[in-house]
């Protein structure tokens, strides 16, 4: 089952701009990920934030996580060209659920010249 | 990628056959898993194993069979009862259930 959601499903800006996505989910979570994809690869991991974390940073990645509102976002600062790619959030369950990840639908993102 | 090979790239299937998808990893990761991909989607968790000669079906585990009988190795068989099988599947690992996972390049499956 499909436990993140995120918003938007396409988004276009130009490069120096932020891009800004956005996954909710249903659950109590362990830990919350975020993945990025380029088309016909695997995924990569980009950054982890944990259920009593609120904010995190890595290089123009910055995530924010809000457990009551059960939903994150993913901010790409000053994008480029090759941050085009598809971008998927991950969650794993704080309790029952297995332990494995549930990924959502991801968001793809263009960013052009 | 690095650390996990999938092979091969492309593979073809035909009508009524089982094809292996083969998942190898040199990370020493205990867990691994198989996803399934549809053009425009998300991943959905086929199967996954989270120790040796142990494994567990995912959300759509149907016309696919798996084994662990090595660390290292995790083949996916989509078996004849698949009936619609053309995807981009994906092996990952990982250290532990709620970690982080890392990716193969992933194998296109394509039915004649």
């Amino acid at each position: 089952s499909q436990q993140g959601e995120e918003d938007p499903q396409a988004l276009s800006i130009q490069e120096g701009e932020n891009a800004t996505m956005n996954c909710s989910y249903k659950t109590s979570i362990n830990n919350l990920q975020w993945y990025r994809q380029n088309s016909g690869r695997g995924l990569v991991h980009l950054i982890l934030i944990r259920s009593n974390e609120r904010e995190k940073h890595s290089g123009r990645l910055r995530v924010t996580l809000d457990t009551s509102k059960k939903s994150s976002s993913l901010l790409i600062t000053a994008s480029r060209a090759a941050d085009t790619a598809s971008y998927f959030c991950a969650t794993a369950s704080f309790t029952g659920g297995g332990n494995k990840l549930t990924f959502g639908t991801g968001t793809q993102l263009k960013v052009e010249l | 990628d690095g650390g996990i090979t999938q092979s091969p790239k492309y593979l073809f299937r035909k009508e009524g056959q089982n094809v292996t998808l083969s998942c190898e990893q040199n990370l020493n990761h205990d867990a691994m898993y198989w996803y399934r991909q549809d053009p425009g989607q998300g991943l959905r968790l086929i199967y996954y194993s989270q120790i040796v000669n142990d494994f567990q079906k995912g959300d759509i585990a149907e016309g696919y069979s798996v084994s662990r009988e090595k660390k290292e190795s995790f083949p996916l068989t989509v078996t004849s009862a698949q009936k619609n099988p053309t995807a981009f599947y994906l092996c990952a690992t990982s250290t532990g259930g709620r970690e982080t996972q890392y990716f193969g390049p992933g194998t296109r499956l394509l039915v004649l």
